[in-house]
C-alpha cells in the first residue's frame, strides 16, 4: 500500500458544528502533516506529527484541533470554524522527519456554510 | 527563511513540444528540493526530488530536473508535452535539520492541440 487515505473527499458544515477529517497510511510512515490549501495557492503547513506526538503547530487556531491516536492514523478536528476556513485540507506522511519527500492524499474539499 | 520562487504563474505549450519550468530557492544551505503535480481539486503527486549526488535527476512520467548551485535552481524539463500534463506544478524545498517544506506560488501548465 503506497497511498494516503482522506475522508471524507468532501464536506459542508456549518459554523457550530463539529466534523473531523480522518487521514491513514500504511506505509509504515513515521511522520504525518496537515497542510491547507486555498484556491489557486500553494499548500501551507498547518502541523507536523513525528512518532504520534506534535512536532509543528504553525500557530494555527484551536478552532483546528489535530490528533494522531497511532502511527498510521492522523485526524483534525474542526469546531466553531469560518467561512474563510473553507479550503482543500491535505494530508501527507514521510519515512520520518528530514527530507524523504512526502506522498500527499487527495484531500478533503471543506465548506463551510 | 527558506523560500522559493517559480516566477511563471501560467505557461501555455503545444502538445508534443518540449518544457521547462522555472524555480529558484533562496538559503544558504544545502537544499533538498522537490517537484510535485496538482490536477484539479486533487493531491499533490511527486515528479522527482534531488537530495545529493548527480544534479540531473529523472522522475515519473519523463520529467526530469537539474539541480544549479550557482543559479540556486531547479529547473523542470519534458522534452515532449501530453495533453495528460496540463496540471499546476509546485516547486518545493526544505533543508537539513528542518522538517518544513515549503513550496513556491506554482505554475499553471496549459497544453494546447
Amino acid at each position: 500500500d503506497t497511498e494516503v487515505t482522506q475522508t471524507p473527499k468532501h464536506l459542508v458544515m456549518g459554523m457550530t458544528n463539529k466534523k473531523s477529517l480522518k487521514c491513514e497510511q500504511h506505509m509504515g510512515h513515521r511522520a504525518m502533516y496537515w497542510y491547507k490549501q486555498k484556491a489557486k495557492k500553494p499548500p501551507e503547513l498547518m502541523f507536523v506529527y513525528s512518532y504520534e506526538k506534535l512536532s509543528i503547530n504553525e500557530s494555527v487556531p484551536s478552532r483546528f484541533s489535530p490528533e494522531c491516536p497511532n502511527s498510521s492514523l492522523l485526524n483534525l478536528h474542526l469546531h466553531a470554524l469560518q467561512p474563510e476556513d473553507s479550503a482543500l485540507y491535505l494530508c501527507a506522511s514521510s519515512q520520518a522527519l528530514g527530507n524523504y519527500g512526502y506522498t500527499f492524499g487527495s484531500g478533503t474539499r471543506l465548506t463551510v456554510v | 527563511a527558506q523560500s522559493v520562487t517559480q516566477p511563471d504563474i501560467h505557461i501555455t505549450v503545444s502538445e508534443g513540444a518540449s518544457l521547462e519550468l522555472r524555480c529558484n530557492y533562496s538559503y544558504g544551505a544545502t537544499p533538498y528540493l522537490f517537484w510535485y503535480v496538482q490536477s484539479p481539486g486533487q493531491g499533490l503527486q511527486l515528479l522527482l526530488k534531488y537530495f545529493s549526488g548527480d544534479t540531473l535527476v529523472q522522475g515519473i512520467k519523463g520529467f526530469e530536473a537539474e539541480f544549479k548551485r550557482s543559479q540556486s535552481s531547479f529547473n523542470l524539463r519534458k522534452p515532449s508535452v501530453h495533453w495528460s500534463d496540463a496540471a499546476e506544478y509546485f516547486c518545493a524545498v526544505s533543508f537539513f535539520g528542518n522538517e518544513k517544506l515549503t513550496f513556491g506560488t506554482g505554475t499553471r501548465l496549459t497544453i494546447i492541440p
